[in-house]
């Protein structure tokens, strides 16, 4: 079956500008998270989805991001006036249900360059 | 804030050579752990759970040690393939996983 997908898989964006990161999980997967992944770094935890429902939003490094998962599947993270050190792969990974006991699938992420 | 720490690495071992990762993390409360794979430019994929009384699969054993609080990974019959870097994630209930920065391993034939 279907992996989780996201799209676009790279963005080159000018510092200030907006930009719109989405991300399909796989289908019946309750809950829904995002990462940011800087180079030689571990992926670094921003925000969680169950269903609908942003449970978690506390990994979000300023108010900048805004993420969003309007019908309990496809999810959108948005980054507004970005920055040069926005600049990092973003993660998205889902899982059954839960928080940290099932094992999340990750997408291929979006390598997001801003200059 | 939880950490979690690991060597970095990179380790370089030759082919068919075992080797051994370990991983400390802070938050006591942690009640999950697991070690994900990540390939160049890939996303990580689990490689396996880490349960309290070890377990292992295939020629990957995974230990966990609550009271010292740390996380091991042992890779006998290391493969040209099992280059990749390695990621200790721990989970706490009500805040998700974290992870390590990674172990970077080159295994040479």
């Amino acid at each position: 079956g279907a992996g989780v997908s996201q799209s676009p898989r790279y963005k080159v964006a000018k510092r200030g500008q907006d930009v719109a990161l989405r991300c399909d999980p796989i289908s019946g997967h309750v809950s829904l998270f995002w990462y940011q992944q800087a180079l030689g770094q571990g992926p670094e935890f921003l925000t969680y989805f169950q269903n609908e429902a942003q449970l978690d939003k506390s990994g979000l490094p300023s108010d900048r991001f805004f993420a969003e998962r309007p019908e309990g599947s496809v999810s959108t993270l948005k980054i507004q006036r970005t920055q040069q050190e926005d600049s990092a792969v973003y993660l998205c990974a889902s899982s059954f249900w839960g928080l940290d006991y099932n094992e999340q699938f990750f997408g291929p992420g979006t390598r997001l360059t801003v200059l | 804030r939880k950490e979690v720490e690991q060597d970095p690495g990179p380790f370089n071992v030759p082919e068919g050579a075992t080797v051994a990762f370990n991983c400390t993390y802070s938050n006591s409360a942690s009640q999950s752990f697991f070690w994900y794979r990540q390939d160049c430019r890939k996303e990580p994929k689990l490689l396996m759970s880490v349960y309290s009384s070890g377990n292992e699969d295939g020629r990957f054993t995974a230990q966990l040690n609550r009271a010292s609080q740390y996380i091991s990974l042992l890779i006998r019959d290391s493969k040209l393939s099992d280059s990749a870097t390695y990621l200790c994630v721990v989970g706490g209930g009500a805040d998700g996983l974290t992870f390590g920065k990674g172990t970077h391993l080159i295994i040479q034939p």
